[in-house]
């Protein structure tokens, strides 16, 4: 299969651990995001990047946020000390370019924090 | 923030039938996407309208764009079971460096 996949699918945490995502892009894909969806809302944008460098990260994302994506290839997604509001499916899409529009999810991962 | 608002937020109807949802958005776009989230699962792609066209099928999708009025609508025809899911709309600009911003999603219902 040559879509996104990201790992794990669901993840349980207690409040204040840490978690990492993991998402491998389509392979030939340079730009990489990553979105947050809460139930019945549409996804809000993180973070993205450009091959390794990231470009912006939104205000949403607070210092216990951090992406990498380490030679331009899969990326990550730690949460430090997670909060019970950290709970969301959390999404990572990727596109060829930034002259290609269209953007290719991955199926998220659930993140509960309890 | 998000940019586009979907009308209705949920939609029922008959296997056969039409559906229609409508996205309104606030600032200048390059595109406006539509894309396809079955339940709890990643959001798929279903067609892209550039700001200087008006309309694009694509099989049983029919999309409109009014720029003038900043709103785009989604015509699913001859619906089946299948096509229940979440309708997003999404949009971008090359302001914000063709980043999405999406809309709260339609999510539709088709019955048997």
């Amino acid at each position: 299969d040559t879509g996104v996949s990201q790992n794990p699918r669901h993840k349980i945490t207690k409040r204040g651990q840490n978690v990492t995502f993991r998402c491998d892009p389509i392979s030939e894909h340079n730009r990489l995001y990553w979105y947050r969806q809460t139930l019945g809302q549409g996804p809000e944008f993180l973070t993205y990047f450009q091959n390794e460098a990231q470009l912006e990260k939104s205000r949403l994302l607070s210092d216990r946020f951090s992406a990498e994506r380490p030679k331009g290839s899969f990326s990550t997604l730690e949460i430090q000390r997670t909060e019970q509001g950290d709970s969301a499916m959390y999404l990572c899409a990727s596109s060829l370019d930034v002259t290609a529009y269209e953007q290719y999810f991955g199926p998220g991962t659930r993140l509960t924090v309890t | 923030s998000q940019q586009g608002e979907e009308d209705p937020q949920a939609l029922s109807i008959q296997e056969g039938e039409n559906a229609t949802m409508n996205c309104s958005y606030k600032t200048s776009i390059n595109n406006l996407q539509w894309y396809r989230q079955n339940s709890g699962r990643g959001l798929v792609h279903l067609i892209l309208i550039r700001s200087n066209e008006r309309e694009k099928h694509s099989g049983r999708l029919r999309v409109t764009l009014d720029t003038s009025k900043k709103s785009s609508s989604l015509l699913i025809t001859a619906s089946r079971a299948a096509d229940t899911a979440s309708y997003f709309c999404a949009t971008d600009s090359r302001s914000n460096d063709y980043k999405l911003s999406f809309g709260a999603g339609t999510t539709v219902t088709v019955r048997a």
